[in-house]
C-alpha cells in the first residue's frame, strides 16, 4: 500500500532556530500534500496545502513566512518552521492522497519542542 | 468552519466488550466521511470511506454505518481486544481535499 515517510519523528530545537520536516511518498506520486498541526487535546488542524511545482496555499491564520512549504518533486514535500518559538511546539503531520488507498495516507508525524 | 464532533472523547472497556462511538458532521453538501485508526507513534491508518446514506462497511471486528440525512456515523468494535486500543478519528473531506477532523475517540481496552 501507499506509504508516506516523515522525518524527523521528534526534534528539540532552540528558540530562534529553524527546523525542516520532510515528507516523502515512497511508492506513489503525491501531487498534493496536506500539512496539519495538532495541539494537545485538540484535533488535527489543516495548516496548508502543498502542490507540486506551485506555491502552497495556507489556511487563515497560518503565517506563510513562518511555515515555509516546498513541494519541489512529486515525492517530496517539506515544511520549515522558521525562527521557531516555544508556542510553535506542536505535533506536525502530513498526508497525501493516493488512488491505491482509501482516504489519505499519513506520515507518522513530527513532535517539535522549542526550548 | 465545518463542525465535526466525536463522542465520547475517551472510552475504557474490558477485553471482550463490544463498543461504539459517534461522529457527527454537517448533513448538507455531503461528499464522504473517512474513519481512521491512530495508534501511538504510528501513522493514522485509513479504516473506511463512507459515501452513501445507509452504508455499512466492515473490516474484521470493526464496522461503521452512515446516516447522511441526520449527519452521523457510528463505528462499532465487536469483542474489543487490547490491540484495538487507539484513537479513532473521523474526517469530513471538503473542498479540494481539505479534511476537517473530529477530536477523536481514544479507546483503551484492558486485558
Amino acid at each position: 500500500g501507499a506509504v508516506v515517510s516523515q522525518h524527523p519523528s521528534r526534534v528539540i530545537c532552540k528558540s530562534g532556530t529553524s527546523v525542516k520536516i520532510e515528507c516523502r511518498s515512497l511508492d506513489f506520486q503525491a501531487t498534493t500534500m496536506f500539512w496539519y498541526r495538532q495541539f494537545p487535546k485538540q484535533s488535527l488542524m489543516l495548516m496548508a496545502t502543498s502542490n507540486e511545482g506551485s506555491k502552497a496555499t495556507y489556511e487563515q491564520g497560518v503565517e506563510k513566512d513562518k511555515f515555509l512549504i516546498n513541494h519541489a518533486s512529486l515525492t517530496l514535500s517539506t515544511l520549515t518552521v522558521t525562527s521557531a518559538h516555544p508556542e510553535d511546539s506542536s505535533f506536525y503531520i502530513c498526508s497525501a492522497s493516493s488512488t491505491a488507498n482509501y482516504g489519505y495516507t499519513f506520515g507518522s508525524g513530527t513532535r517539535l519542542t522549542v526550548v | 468552519i465545518l463542525n465535526v464532533e466525536q463522542s465520547p472523547q475517551s472510552l475504557h472497556v474490558q477485553e471482550g466488550d463490544s463498543t461504539n462511538f459517534t461522529c457527527s458532521f454537517p448533513s448538507s453538501n455531503f461528499y464522504a466521511l473517512h474513519w481512521y485508526r491512530w495508534e501511538t507513534a504510528k501513522s493514522p491508518e485509513a479504516l473506511f470511506v463512507m459515501t452513501l446514506n445507509g452504508d455499512e462497511k466492515k473490516k474484521g471486528r470493526i464496522s461503521a454505518t452512515l446516516n447522511t440525512k441526520e449527519g452521523y456515523s457510528y463505528l462499532y468494535i465487536k469483542g474489543s481486544q487490547p490491540e484495538d486500543s487507539a484513537t479513532y478519528l473521523c474526517a469530513f473531506p471538503g473542498n479540494a481535499g481539505k479534511s476537517t477532523f473530529g477530536d477523536g475517540t481514544t479507546l483503551t481496552v484492558k486485558p
